[in-house]
């Protein structure tokens, strides 16, 4: 139990255009999603909150309108990066808690050309 | 200042060598302590969560202990497929919130 998908696993897209990624918990619902950034070599850094059916809630310093979190269901969350730069290309991480424990999906490599 | 350290940054070790990574927190109001482990270009995966100290949990070659200033993960006679990094993340309360911070990770390695 307890698995979450994201996709797509990998995405290469031109500057300027806009990309969408899906994070679903398969085997349970979700009422809570995490959107992380990860840079090649560090750790982890949240960017922000999803809650279902309501607005996400954002860290410090993460652009709201270029990254747009939408949570439509108790299994869906989508990152939107709108406009996206070359200093967008990162490794995107969404997880999901079930029963306390925070499980994570596979990652998602965006590279913007 | 609210923080999570990892240490050692990286570790190389033969097969069937244990030792131990360590996650210490100075953090007030624990919540919980994480572990997981990432592998290249994947998504960490749970390993443990540790609630207080004394606490020892274990999974396979893997054991983690948990005192007030520090978790321990302890990997006894590693194999190759153990190679990894380790994360270790600390859940807190900070005023009417709870926040979890993120060490930087330990990188294993382990030669066979």
């Amino acid at each position: 139990g307890a698995v979450v998908s994201q996709h797509p696993s990998w995405v290469i897209c031109k500057s300027g255009t806009s990309v969408k990624i899906e994070c679903r918990s398969l085997d349970f619902q979700a009422t809570t999603m995490f959107w992380y950034r990860q840079f090649p070599k560090k750790s982890l850094m949240l960017m922000a909150t999803s809650n279902e059916g309501s607005k996400a809630t954002y860290e410090q310093g993460v652009e709201k309108d270029k990254f747009l979190i939408n949570h439509a269901s108790l299994t869906l969350s989508t990152l939107t990066v709108t406009s996206a730069h070359p200093e967008d290309s990162s490794f995107y991480i969404c997880s999901a808690i079930l029963a306390y424990e925070q499980y994570f999906g596979p990652g998602t490599r965006l590279t913007v050309t | 200042e609210d923080q999570v350290t990892q240490s050692p940054e990286a570790l190389r070790l033969q097969e069937g060598e244990s030792s131990s990574l360590n996650c210490s927190y100075t953090v007030s109001g624990l919540r919980g302590l994480f572990w997981y482990r990432q592998d290249p270009g994947k998504g960490p995966e749970f390993l443990f969560t540790l609630y207080s100290a004394g606490e020892e949990k274990e999974k396979e070659r893997l054991k983690a202990t948990l005192t007030k200033k520090e978790s321990f993960l302890h990997i006894t006679a590693p194999k190759p497929e153990d190679s990894a990094t380790y994360l270790c993340a600390v859940r807190y309360n900070a005023g009417n919130n709870r926040k979890l911070i993120w060490g930087l990770g330990t990188s294993l390695a382990v030669n066979p």
